[in-house]
């Protein structure tokens, strides 16, 4: 597609409840971030992609949080028995190449707001 | 870790000039980013510094001075449509992952 695609764009889920959040980068883009943004907030780090690889998963909050990107292309990212703290807007963003120079292409995001 | 400062907000009336700060602390440098985010819209790019100096693109500068950690964006000529929050990034020594400040809120006034 022209840019970073995500989906939902709005998602309310019940404390406890499981979500899956998709993003479809820019076709050829060999890096996929995912970033989490607090109202009123920077973006924060979550987990890096290198084509299927998650070479970074530092920035996950706890064990409820899970990413994947088994084919190099599409990613999700899970949460389980969400809580009330994981309210926020989370971005995924895609880069042509790692290192210097190479910008990030950010989707619109998923909003979770949880209940 | 890293300890990225910029204001919170600004405001300016159309056709001023404004200049937003950005201060770091980092472990390791490999390049400063400059994203603009309307609201409830997606972060977009405006500019790259790695070298000491300034960047011009057009109404958007940005400069960079690595001794002194410290960067800034000038928009020129604002426009309404500048009315946007824009974000300071920096990408430390591990060549990938960018540290995001809070974001400057810029109003634009008529």
């Amino acid at each position: 597609g022209a840019g970073v695609s995500q989906s939902p764009r709005y998602k309310v889920a019940k404390r406890g409840q499981d979500v899956a959040l998709r993003c479809d980068p820019i076709s050829g883009h060999v890096s996929l971030f995912w970033y989490q943004q607090a109202l009123g907030q920077g973006p924060e780090f979550l987990t890096y992609f290198q084509n299927e690889a998650q070479l970074d998963k530092s920035g996950l909050p706890s064990d409820r949080f899970f990413a994947e990107r088994p084919e190099g292309s599409v990613s999700t990212l899970k949460i389980q028995r969400t809580q009330q703290e994981d309210s926020a807007v989370y971005l995924c963003a895609s880069s042509f190449r790692q290192g210097q120079g190479g910008e990030l292409f950010f989707g619109e995001g998923s909003r979770l707001t949880v209940l | 870790g890293q300890n990225i400062d910029q204001p919170t907000e600004m405001t300016a009336t159309e056709g001023a000039i404004v200049q937003i700060n950005c201060t770091y602390q980092t472990s390791g440098f490999n390049g400063l980013f400059w994203y603009q985010q309307h609201a409830g819209e997606a972060p977009t790019f405006l500019s790259y510094n790695v070298l000491d100096g300034l960047e011009e693109k057009g109404r958007f500068s940005s400069f960079l001075s690595r001794s002194k950690g410290y960067s800034y964006l000038l928009l020129k000529e604002l426009q309404m449509k500048d009315s946007a929050s824009y974000l300071c990034a920096v990408r430390d020594g591990n060549d990938y992952k960018l540290s995001f400040g809070a974001g400057t809120t810029v109003t634009v006034r008529a």
